[in-house]
């Protein structure tokens, strides 16, 4: 098992570009989400899923846009990119319990010029 | 909202003890979380311990859990240099919800 799996690794964008990150898992998993890690303010969460077709916003949504199209994909939109996006972006899943056992990917370091 | 803190560096000598220390203020948390993340990758779940529980132990790593004070800590025996990483508390409420602290930056010198 690949287990979860980001695409691209490292992305640089100039201001007001568009990109999609995508995020794979191979664990069957219900719950996907993505994060954003700056440095001195650990993860937030930008937007998660709970099944295939559903999307709900998280802490800090502004500026981004998701798509669960299918179980295993969870893609992450930026449509005007910004210099305060730059960041490192971590997708996760996990099965339906009330444990957050959440698996990681490897993360996409973005920065946007 | 919900809080997690974190102090955000630690040094230890290897072979030492190493205790890492986390306050939450939501006292509704129903599971509480240790993360550690190497360099150059994401976070990989250490352990985690049930609220109503005060002590876990597993192999290195000891968590305490004191409810009354809000306050996690993760103990891990014999530091290794291998351990050197961040180390990220967090808490749970429910299905939907989960809040990651800061994160410790663990040294650990030879």
């Amino acid at each position: 098992n690949a287990g979860v799996t980001q695409t691209p690794k490292f992305r640089v964008l100039k201001t007001g570009q568009s990109m999609t990150l995508l995020c794979a898992q191979d664990m069957n998993h219900e719950y996907m989400y993505w994060y954003r890690q700056d440095p001195g303010m650990g993860l937030r969460l930008i937007h998660y899923s709970v099944g295939e077709g559903t999307t709900a916003k998280g802490e800090v949504p502004d500026g981004y846009n998701v798509s669960r199209l299918k179980k295993q994909n969870f893609l992450l939109g930026l449509e005007s990119a910004a210099p305060s996006q730059t960041s490192v972006y971590f997708c996760a899943s996990r099965p339906p319990s009330l444990v957050y056992e959440q698996y990681f990917g490897p993360g996409t370091r973005l920065t946007v010029t | 909202g919900e809080d997690v803190e974190q102090s955000l560096f630690l040094s230890v000598r290897e072979g030492d003890s190493s205790v890492i220390n986390c306050t939450y203020t939501d006292s509704s948390s129903t599971y509480l979380y240790w993360y550690k993340q190497e360099p150059g990758a994401g976070l990989q779940l250490l352990t985690y311990i049930f609220s109503n529980m005060d002590m876990k132990q597993d192999q290195r790593l000891t968590v305490l859990l004191n409810k009354k004070d809000k306050h996690l800590s993760l103990r891990i025996a014999d530091t290794q240099t291998g351990d050197s990483a961040i180390y990220f508390c967090a808490e749970s409420e429910g299905y939907q919800k989960v809040t990651f602290g800061t994160g410790t930056k663990l040294q650990v010198i030879p």
